[in-house]
């Protein structure tokens, strides 16, 4: 199964743009990128995802390789409430959502 | 508008013990999982359910059951808690098994075995 590397903590301040990155160099052509955020006591919750084109939404940006073996989400202007664990997933088959480690992003005032 | 409800939201068992969890969807969704989170870790999949009337595992089945109760509903049974399944369980819906739509999950239930 493909897997995600993603670094498991980053910093940011209030206001600026944060780019998390996510390497997966094991992708199958069929994959997704997914993203979710899991706020501190709450379930996990959908950003975004894509296949091959950028995309974006009211939350955030995706960023993906033309060769797709690593993505960014982009957080065009962060906030406190963005402080979160971010999770890059692969939907390896059509019934796996399957979680890495995520990344802790840590946002300063 | 609910989403997915999980009930309870904490649960203190003592070994040996048997609970259901429940979930609960009322998004019309055909898809329905099961997660446990560890602290510090990501969510590891137990079960799935891709429509009413079936079930599949996951990654950590062991130790579990569950009953896909009909479209709405999604249960995860412990028949013997073990300290080792001390974690925090969360269910999840998707409107289909497909790789491009997404995952709702519950708020969690936070489930202590001594």
């Amino acid at each position: 199964d493909a897997k995600t590397t993603q670094p498991n903590s980053m910093e940011s301040n209030e206001e600026e743009p944060v780019h998390l990155p996510c390497n997966h160099s094991t992708i199958s052509g069929t994959d997704y990128i997914h993203w979710y955020r899991q706020l501190p006591s709450q379930g996990p919750e959908y950003v975004i995802h894509g296949l091959t084109s950028n995309v974006n939404n009211r939350m955030a940006s995706l960023a993906i390789a033309e060769d797709r073996k690593s993505s960014t989400l982009i957080l065009h202007r962060a906030t406190l409430r963005d402080a979160a664990v971010y999770y890059c997933i692969l939907t390896m088959g059509a019934q796996k959502l399957v979680f890495g480690q995520g990344t802790r992003l840590t946002i300063n005032p | 508008n609910a989403g997915v409800t999980q009930t309870p939201k904490f649960q203190v068992l003592k070994t040996g013990q048997s609970m259901t969890l429940q979930c609960a969807q009322d998004m019309n969704h055909n898809s329905m999982y099961w997660y446990r989170q560890d602290p510090g870790m990501g969510l590891r999949l137990i079960y799935y359910s891709a429509s009413e009337g079936t079930t599949d595992k996951g990654e950590v089945p062991n130790g579990y059951n569950v009953s896909r109760l009909n479209k709405r509903e999604f249960s995860l049974r412990l028949e013997s808690a073990a300290p080792s399944q001390t974690s925090v369980y969360f269910c999840a819906s998707k409107r289909e098994v497909l790789r491009n739509t997404e995952a709702f999950f519950g708020q969690g239930t936070r489930l202590t075995v001594v």
